[in-house]
């Protein structure tokens, strides 16, 4: 497709659920971004792919996330046993670097995932 | 420590009227860019205007300016003529260029812009 498409758009879980992201990023971009935002404010960084290679996963709150992207296109944020503080839209953003004519490229995001946990 | 100021929580402008949105940054970094996106109602995160800490010269895009005060590590984007489809969360970011591999972006908390017919 022509941007990065994120599903589902909405999803209702129940605590203790666990549910999976999806982020299919726009065709031919290495790097592949996911982003939590709470209500009211910015995106916080969670973790950070180059191909299939997760090269950064700091910002992962904790061992209840995980994130894949086995053939280094699509990407899916799973989080296991679902807490209220899970509650937030889930942004996925992808860019060409490191190829160097996407230098200074911004990123491209989805439309997020707006997560509820009841 | 890497970090991102937006001091207006919410702006009002008038239809038509300029308006400037304010974001100041810290980093020790001496290559970094400087993004401004827009997120309105409906949620999705749009690109507006990217400035790299070496350009000489402020950047334009359209009715979107970016005024870029590098020894007073400010940046704030300027939206000219504002239209009523302009309401929206504006965020400032920033990425650091030498932070390894991950170009991940910082963001401030984001200014609520409404603009009144």
């Amino acid at each position: 497709g022509a941007g990065v498409s994120q599903s589902p758009r909405y999803k209702v879980a129940k605590r203790g659920q666990d549910v999976a992201l999806r982020c299919d990023p726009i065709s031919g971009h290495v790097s592949l971004f996911w982003y939590q935002q709470a209500l009211g404010q910015g995106p916080e960084f969670l973790t950070y792919f180059q191909n299939e290679a997760q090269l950064d996963k700091s910002g992962l709150p904790s061992d209840r996330f995980f994130a894949e992207r086995p053939e280094g296109s699509v990407s899916t944020l799973k989080i296991q046993r679902t807490q209220q503080e899970d509650s937030a839209v889930y942004l996925c953003a992808s860019s060409g670097y490191p190829d160097p004519e996407y230098s200074n490229q911004p990123q491209h995001f989805g439309d997020g995932t707006r997560l509820s946990i009841l | 420590a890497q970090k991102i100021t937006q001091t207006q929580p919410g702006m009002f402008v008038q239809e038509k009227e300029a308006v400037t949105l304010d974001c100041t940054y810290d980093t020790s970094d001496p290559s970094y860019g400087l993004f401004w996106y827009k997120q309105p109602s409906s949620g999705e995160m749009i690109f507006l205007i990217y400035q790299g800490s070496y350009d000489q010269q402020n950047a334009t895009e359209g009715r979107y300016s970016l005024n870029f005060q590098k020894a007073r590590k400010s940046a704030n984007l300027v939206i000219s003529a504002s239209q009523l489809g302009d309401s929206a969360m504006y965020f400032c970011a920033m990425r650091e260029d030498n932070a390894g591999n991950n170009r991940k972006l910082i963001w401030g908390l984001g200014t609520s812009l409404a603009v009144n017919p």
